[in-house]
């Protein structure tokens, strides 16, 4: 089945202490993008890639990180996270990078809570 | 810079309503047009889109028309179920911008009661 993968779903964690959340495709997308939903804001982007290697800032980049080592992977870090990183994450991807009429596909979306 | 202003929910309707949940864009250039939608505990799902100006998308009894004079892209159904209950977003792509970002209206809430 074709689709995006987030995990963990759900995590609490504390100020400071480093995370990861992975993103997996298994539809050999060129171009993945990192979001983050919150009340009122609609979706943001943190990060973007064109392809593998490629990546660069979206709208709200600060206390993030993304690498792009394997085209099927785009995992997000949060080197010290804090209370205002507490939203709901999701990771897309899309068959072609520079194409604008194409459609993301959204994985199911990871619940972070930062205290 | 681009954006999307979609009407502030949340929406509430009954069964067999008539709906519409406006949406209007500013953009540099000339813009795809999507509507996705989220159902509860999902992530979300293209529900249609439009490429051009005049272009009408349309999937599972939607209907959105591409209106470059008013910069607007109204997501309309003549019907709706209670299983259309979700969290809908309007949102542009912009070439002009070379790679592929969706910029987000806000979303919109809409609970159809039965």
């Amino acid at each position: 089945e074709a689709q995006v993968t987030q995990n963990p779903r759900y995590l609490i964690t504390v100020t400071g202490k480093k995370l990861t959340v992975t993103c997996s495709q298994n539809m050999n997308h060129e171009y993945m993008s990192w979001y983050r939903q919150d009340p009122g804001l609609g979706l943001r982007q943190i990060y973007y890639s064109m392809n593998v290697e490629v990546t660069d800032k979206g709208d709200v980049p600060e206390g993030y990180k993304v690498s792009r080592k394997e085209k099927r992977n785009f995992p997000l870090i949060l080197e010290s996270p804090s209370p205002n990183q507490t939203s709901l994450y999701f990771c897309a991807s899309s068959l072609r990078a520079v194409l604008s009429y194409n459609e993301q596909f959204f994985g199911p979306g990871t619940r972070l809570t930062v205290l | 810079g681009n954006s999307v202003t979609q009407m502030e929910g949340p929406v509430t309707l009954s069964e067999e309503a008539f709906l519409t949940i406006n949406c209007t864009y500013t953009a540099t250039g000339y813009p795809s047009l999507f509507w996705y939608v989220q159902y509860p505990g999902e992530g979300l799902q293209l529900l249609l889109k439009a490429t051009k100006a005049d272009d009408k998308g349309s999937n599972k009894g939607f209907e959105a028309t591409y209106r470059k004079e008013t910069t607007s892209f109204h997501l309309e159904k003549g019907s709706v179920q209670v299983s259309d209950s979700a969290v809908y977003f309007c949102a542009l792509s912009d070439p002009v911008q070379g790679a592929q970002k969706l910029v987000f209206g806000q979303g919109t809430r809409l609970t159809i009661n039965p």
